[in-house]
């Protein structure tokens, strides 16, 4: 079946170690998404590519990174995590803008 | 912020019964998307829809749209057990060239068997 695949689902770094979030697709899907979500609240935008076009939020934080070396793989770079970056990481896509977006399960991402 | 606000943040109701979401934005809107997610996994798209339409409809899924309020809802009816998930309303703002969905904190619906 066609999916979105983040690996790892549970990942624990120590405060201020880089760590790499991945993501694959099959869906052959030109946008895809990154989202931060804390616990009970709205998933939050990062950023994201349409193709190789990056988008970045402008309250992302400048820690954070995107890295897109082909259309099915996508990066979230975080290069000095902090406690209040603990957080569930979403990747999603979408065929194109506007279109109702494919959810990956996340990797949830702890701080020690 | 365009984000979406979901009423009301918690629903409890027993399996058969009819479950209702609201949810209000701010600013125009291209369309408006609702997602479901169960504890600790990603989130499933539902429907979606566009400005222009006022209600649509999948399996026990009915969704409104009032522009003019400014506000949506989703009506599950005839609620299951496995209907127990967080619902996410997310808005695509109108005028913007990007697609971006904003996200609103989400209803958590339990449904007891």
């Amino acid at each position: 079946d066609a999916m979105v695949i983040q690996n790892p689902r549970y990942q624990v770094t120590q405060f201020g170690k880089p760590v790499t979030l991945s993501c694959s697709q099959t869906l052959n899907h030109n946008v895809m998404y990154w989202y931060q979500q804390k616990s009970s609240q709205a998933p939050k935008l990062l950023f994201h590519y349409y193709d190789k076009d990056f988008n970045n939020e402008a309250d992302t934080p400048d820690n954070f990174q995107s890295r897109r070396p082909n259309t099915s793989f996508c990066f979230l770079d975080i290069r000095s995590p902090g406690l209040g970056d603990a957080a569930m990481y979403l990747c999603a896509t979408s065929r194109v803008i506007r279109e109702p977006q494919h959810f990956g399960d996340g990797t949830r991402l702890s701080i020690l | 912020s365009q984000q979406g606000e979901e009423d009301p943040q918690a629903l409890s109701i027993q399996e058969g019964e009819n479950a209702t979401m609201n949810c209000s934005y701010k600013t125009s809107i291209n369309n408006l998307q609702w997602y479901r997610q169960n504890s600790g996994r990603g989130l499933v798209h539902l429907i979606l829809i566009r400005s222009n339409e006022r209600e649509k409809h999948s399996g026990r899924l009915r969704v409104t749209l009032d522009t003019s309020k400014k506000s949506s809802s989703l009506l599950i009816t005839a609620s299951r057990a496995a209907d127990t998930a967080s619902y996410f309303c997310a808005t695509d703002e109108g005028g913007s060239t990007l697609g971006r969905l904003y996200f609103g904190r989400g209803t958590q619906l339990t449904v007891w068997p």
